[in-house]
């Protein structure tokens, strides 16, 4: 058990619909990570926040959006989904935001868009 | 251009036996940090091993060692004594800092490791 946890663990909706991804970092960890697994893509990193603010972004799509919020959890809002948004999203946390923190990652949220 | 390759999709290795899964990285970032983790079949990712790359000795953490050959910008994983619990999918990741603009993380396309008893 990394200590972070994300809800919910399964999501199965339809295109068009929006949804929203919670996680809440190990205690102590400032930075939260979202990353997106696929089979076709792999897995990608789409944005990073530390202390609330914004400090990296990836591949996140302009339909995706995500903050964090005073106590440190985080939400991914996932909106307009397509059938490609189907994917296993972590979500990841680490104690600073420099190069050499080691991220410690949720179990994950399967998503299913039908 | 792929920033980080590993070559090998599927790799076998007898049990007890030590494997290297291969790495390789492309960045003009002179700043910048190399991960390992692994993924098992339950799904979840688990950090390995890090290494940065100012860092002037290759990073060993238990099994797990990276073999850091920095001219070469490979960064191979080799763990020792392989256990049946070792069997998974491993990753390998760069993140680096542009001087232009804000952190980047990329992860390779991994390598399934399969430990035979």
């Amino acid at each position: 058990d990394s200590g972070v946890t994300q809800t919910p663990k399964h999501l199965i909706t339809a295109t068009g619909q929006r949804v929203t991804l919670r996680c809440s970092p190990r205690s102590g960890d400032l930075s939260v990570y979202w990353y997106q697994q696929s089979l076709d893509q792999g897995l990608q990193f789409l944005i990073q926040y530390y202390n609330g603010e914004e400090r990296a972004k990836g591949n996140i799509l302009e339909r995706f959006s995500a903050q964090q919020f005073p106590d440190l959890h985080s939400e991914l809002n996932l909106s307009s989904l397509e059938l490609g948004d189907s994917a296993l999203y972590f979500c990841a946390s680490s104690v600073g935001q420099g190069l050499s923190y080691e991220q410690y990652f949720g179990p994950g949220t399967r998503l299913t868009v039908t | 251009a792929q920033k980080i390759t590993q070559t090998q999709p599927g790799m076998f290795v007898q049990e007890k036996e030590a494997v290297t899964l291969d790495c390789t990285y492309d960045t003009s970032d002179p700043s910048y940090g190399l991960f390992w983790y692994k993924q098992p079949s339950s799904g979840e990712m688990i950090f390995l091993i890090y290494q940065g790359s100012y860092d002037q000795q290759n990073a060993t953490e238990g099994r797990y060692s990276l073999n850091f050959q920095k001219a070469r910008k490979s960064a191979n994983l080799v763990i020792s004594a392989s256990q049946l619990g070792d069997s998974a999918m491993y990753f390998c990741a760069m993140r680096e800092r542009p001087t232009s603009g804000t952190y980047k993380y990329i992860f390779g396309t991994g390598t399934r490791l399969k430990v035979l008893a």
